[in-house]
């Protein structure tokens, strides 16, 4: 699977926007970018994912750069519960994820 | 909101001794994963499952562990004969189509002994 490089750490302050970067300069044309999240002694939770155009919905955004060999997750309003570490994740043909180190997110009352 | 429900939530076992992981997935999933996180460590990929066979497994996945789902709902991971290094939170995963969300459950904690 095409691997992906994120910062190992991020600090936002409470109700601020966060924007997580990721790159992923060796995507293949059919791999979709997934972002995924752990909070504290949880399982992952799905985030978001996209293909090419950026996508929306009510956790997040995703912005893909038009080579798509980067891509941002963006938290619009960060709560003290979006604390968790992100997961940056391409998904081929054959389905299964792989697990990198992820961002680990702190966020600041 | 659907969820993926697995137990026990915690498994204590003695070193040699067999466990069984359950795991209850959304109804209409197709696709079953199921990860190992080592604490403090990565979620790492343990094997994939699509219709009612393994379709990819990872070098972890050795002949101690095996998959199946007995009865078309419940879909488990045991381990033959647990060794101190198979201690780690186990998540079952599951999809229903191609590249779709995957959820997770919250987790079974094995601790071998």
């Amino acid at each position: 699977d095409a691997k992906t490089t994120q910062p190992n750490s991020m600090e936002s302050n409470e109700e601020e926007p966060v924007h997580l970067p990721c790159n992923h300069s060796t995507i293949s044309g059919t791999d979709y970018i997934h972002w995924y999240r752990q909070l504290p002694s949880q399982g992952p939770e799905y985030v978001i994912h996209g293909l090419t155009s950026n996508v929306n919905n009510r956790m997040a955004s995703l912005a893909i750069a038009e080579d798509r060999k980067s891509s941002t997750l963006i938290l619009h309003r960060a709560t003290l519960r979006d604390a968790a570490v992100y997961y940056c994740i391409l998904r081929g043909t054959g389905n299964q994820f792989y697990f990198g180190t992820g961002t680990s997110l702190t966020v600041i009352p | 909101e659907p969820e993926v429900t697995q137990t026990p939530s915690h498994q204590v076992t003695q070193m040699g001794q067999e466990v069984i992981l359950r795991c209850v997935p959304i109804s209409n999933h197709l696709y079953f994963y199921w990860y190992r996180q080592i604490l403090g460590q990565k979620v790492e990929f343990l094997v994939s499952f699509y219709n009612n066979e393994i379709s990819e497994k990872s070098e972890i996945f050795d002949d101690q562990f095996s998959v199946e789902r007995p009865d078309g709902s419940n879909f488990t991971l045991k381990i033959r004969s647990t060794k101190l290094e198979d201690s780690a939170m186990y998540f079952c995963a599951t999809h229903r189509g191609r590249n779709t969300e995957a959820f997770f459950g919250q987790g079974t904690r094995l601790t071998v002994v």
